[in-house]
């Protein structure tokens, strides 16, 4: 496709369960950025990739979660043992590369409800 | 660490009127400034950017001057239309260090533009 994408576009789950959400790049994009959008915290970068690597998780928010990406271009963010405070909408972006930074393009987000 | 800075909203104004909404960041180093617009139900779309002091950033009418005199990139438009009509968000980014590319946003202001 065109543009940045993503699913599920909404996902509801339970609290404790874990949740899978997956970002499908820019073809040819090789940097992926992972975004948090909630009404407490407002916009958080949580991780980025240049192909496969994470060189900084720091900005994840626990050690529940975790991001992967395989073969330079989809990535997932995992969820485990959800919690209420995971409700927010999840945005994947990707650049060309980590030096075109300055390109991000964003993809619509999930929506992620924790009950 | 860095941060961003923009006027509360929400902002209401009537069709053509000036907008002015104001961004401030805090930075240790040298960072490029950014405006993004989200529309109602779309995903986040790059306004404009400036990459060093002194730079105009500028798209669809809108523009923002990178003054790092008094650490502001504020945005302003001349004549706003109805389309105008989105939440915008001022961040910035800085190459170097693990966290490249990664962008800090401001909270949001919500515009809302009558006929």
């Amino acid at each position: 496709g065109a543009g940045v994408s993503q699913s599920p576009s909404n996902k509801v789950t339970e609290k404790g369960k874990d949740v899978e959400l997956r970002c499908d790049p820019i073809s040819g994009h090789t940097a992926l950025y992972w975004y948090r959008q909630s009404l407490g915290q407002g916009l958080e970068f949580l991780i980025y990739f240049q192909g496969n690597s994470a060189p900084d998780k720091s900005g994840l928010p626990s050690d529940r979660f975790s991001a992967e990406r395989t073969g330079g271009s989809v990535s997932t963010l995992t969820i485990q043992r959800t919690q209420q405070e995971d409700s927010a909408v999840y945005l994947c972006a990707s650049s060309l590369d980590i030096r075109n930074y300055n390109e991000q393009f964003f993809g619509p987000g999930t929506r992620l409800t924790v009950l | 660490g860095n941060s961003v800075t923009q006027m509360e909203g929400p902002v209401t104004l009537s069709e053509e009127a000036f907008l002015t909404i104001n961004c401030t960041y805090t930075a240790t180093g040298y960072p490029s400034l950014f405006w993004y617009v989200q529309y109602p139900g779309e995903g986040l779309q790059l306004l404009l950017k400036a990459t060093k002091a002194d730079d105009k950033g500028s798209n669809k009418g809108f523009e923002a001057t990178y003054r790092k005199e008094t650490t502001s990139f504020h945005l302003e438009k001349g004549s706003v239309q109805v389309s105008d009509s989105a939440v915008y968000f001022c961040a910035l980014s800085e190459a170097g260090g693990t966290s490249y590319g990664k962008l800090t946003f401001g909270q949001g202001t919500i515009l809302t533009v009558h006929p």
